[in-house]
């Protein structure tokens, strides 16, 4: 069964670093795009960009260039969502999807990641 | 970025058939087509529909998608109690080089 297996929720203060992370599973990690998807609380989603593990391939949406890193390392089937220095205005639900091409994203979701940001 | 429009609310009775529309430009849906996304309270999204109109595996016939020029279509028919959500539409924007989404439609089953 494809799965992606992201990890708990946390919460930080402003300022703070965070990498978070979605692990794949049931497929070959590296011939699949993972794409993350930002839901803030009681809003719809906005696409943050998309990395292939393959060949480390990377998209940012313009609306979030320079303000996250995505990265993914292949040898744990594992893709990365950082940020290094949070704002309050960070907190969401963030997810991974998993997608065969870049035209065809969001075919597999992972379960999300609770971020709050709070002083 | 600019989004994809969409309907805040619609609402229908059990049984009844009910129409979602999106519209983007000639850089997105026009273009590349609309994915639709369906999503209960609390939990991640699901895709209902690929770009192409094709269902994934395990997707109810009930549901259908269609394009005509810069407007994607999702109807869904026999409106169930569970249909109740909110549905997203999203589509590949090739001045941007980035996915945009709608602005989301819930949809109430009366």
């Amino acid at each position: 069964e494809v799965q992606l297996e992201q990890s708990g929720a946390e919460v930080k203060k402003p300022g703070e670093s965070l990498k978070i992370s979605c692990k794949g599973s049931g497929y070959s990690f590296t011939s699949y795009w993972i794409g993350w998807v930002r839901q803030m609380p009681e809003k719809g989603l906005e696409w943050m960009g998309i990395i292939y593990p393959g060949d480390s391939e990377t998209r940012y949406s313009p609306s979030f260039q320079g303000q996250v890193t995505i990265s993914a390392d292949k040898s744990i089937s594992t893709a990365y969502l950082q940020w290094s220095s949070l704002k309050a205005s960070d907190t969401a639900m963030y997810y991974c999807t998993q997608s065969p091409t870049l035209l065809d994203a969001f075919d597999i979701w992972g379960q999300g990641t609770m971020v709050t940001v709070s002083s | 970025q600019a989004g994809l429009t969409q309907p805040p609310s619609v609402s229908k009775g059990l049984r009844q058939t009910a129409t979602l529309t999106c519209t983007g430009n000639s850089n997105n849906v026009g273009n590349q087509g609309a994915a639709w996304l369906q999503q209960h309270q609390g939990h991640p999204p699901k895709l209902l529909s690929y770009r192409n109109n094709n269902r994934p595996s395990g997707i109810s016939e009930r549901f259908s998608a269609s394009r005509s020029g810069n407007t994607a279509s999702l109807t869904i028919t026999g409106l169930q109690p569970e249909d109740e959500a909110d549905y997203y539409c999203s589509a590949w924007d090739s001045s941007l080089s980035a996915y945009v989404f709608g602005t989301g439609t819930k949809v109430t089953v009366l």
